[in-house]
């Protein structure tokens, strides 16, 4: 089962800054989070990742509380073409033979409007 | 072009027939795996690979066969395909164990009939 829950679905304007927020309350200390999105059923393209700290790479911010029990994805300033459907994903690291596997939930359906 | 590759795209069969579905990823990654997508249930792991000559069962394995022969390669084997195997398949690669990063190949249809 996937440990997370987001919303199914959300609006956007275009230009505007696009907050895709993920619970997943009973995340463990290994565990990270990961998002990912999927462009109308082409290959999930990976977007970024934390552990514990504010991530920020050249897609997207990601912003971990405190205590771990949620996240927010952030798109500063969203397109017609980040209209997708975002998956938040909690998985161990490394560990056994674990270290794999990417639970997919239902994720969010983002529409961006122009 | 860094790359996973998947072949055929489309697929349609009749119920038995053994086809393979073939992956292979030009990054000299260690971790490979097969997801399925079905609507409503979202993408679910079939098989997993951490590095040539060791593979391991996802959450849905039964009715498919997997191979690693080579670092670059990861087939999915249907040996007798039914029709509840219809779905939309992806294939993965990651650097490291699986963690990072995955790539995701563009997919392949396949209908049993």
């Amino acid at each position: 089962d996937a440990k997370t829950t987001q919303p199914p679905s959300m609006d956007c304007a275009e230009g505007r800054a696009a907050n895709l927020p993920c619970n997943h309350s009973t995340i463990s200390g290994n565990e990270y989070v990961y998002w990912y999105r999927q462009i109308h059923s082409q290959g999930p393209q990976y977007i970024i990742h934390g552990l514990k700290n504010n991530e920020t790479n050249e897609m997207a911010s990601l912003i971990i509380t405190e205590d771990r029990k949620s996240s927010t994805l952030i798109l500063p300033h969203a397109t017609l073409r980040d209209t997708a459907v975002y998956y938040c994903i909690v998985r161990v690291g490394l560990v056994g033979n674990q270290g794999g596997k990417l639970i997919f939930g239902q994720g969010t359906e983002l529409s961006v409007k122009p | 072009e860094a790359q996973v590759t998947q072949n055929p795209r489309y697929l349609i069969t009749v119920t038995g027939k053994k086809l393979t579905v073939t992956c292979s990823q030009n990054m000299n990654h260690e971790y490979m795996s097969w997801y399925r997508q079905d609507p409503g249930l979202g993408l679910r792991q079939i098989y997993y690979s951490m590095n040539v000559e060791v593979t391991d069962k996802g959450d849905v394995p039964e009715g498919y066969k997997v191979s690693r022969k080579e670092k670059r390669n990861f087939p999915l084997i249907l040996e007798s395909p039914s029709p509840n195997q219809t779905s939309l398949y992806f294939c993965a690669s990651s650097p490291r164990g699986g963690i990072g990063e995955q790539y995701f190949g563009p997919g392949t249809r396949l209908t049993v009939t």
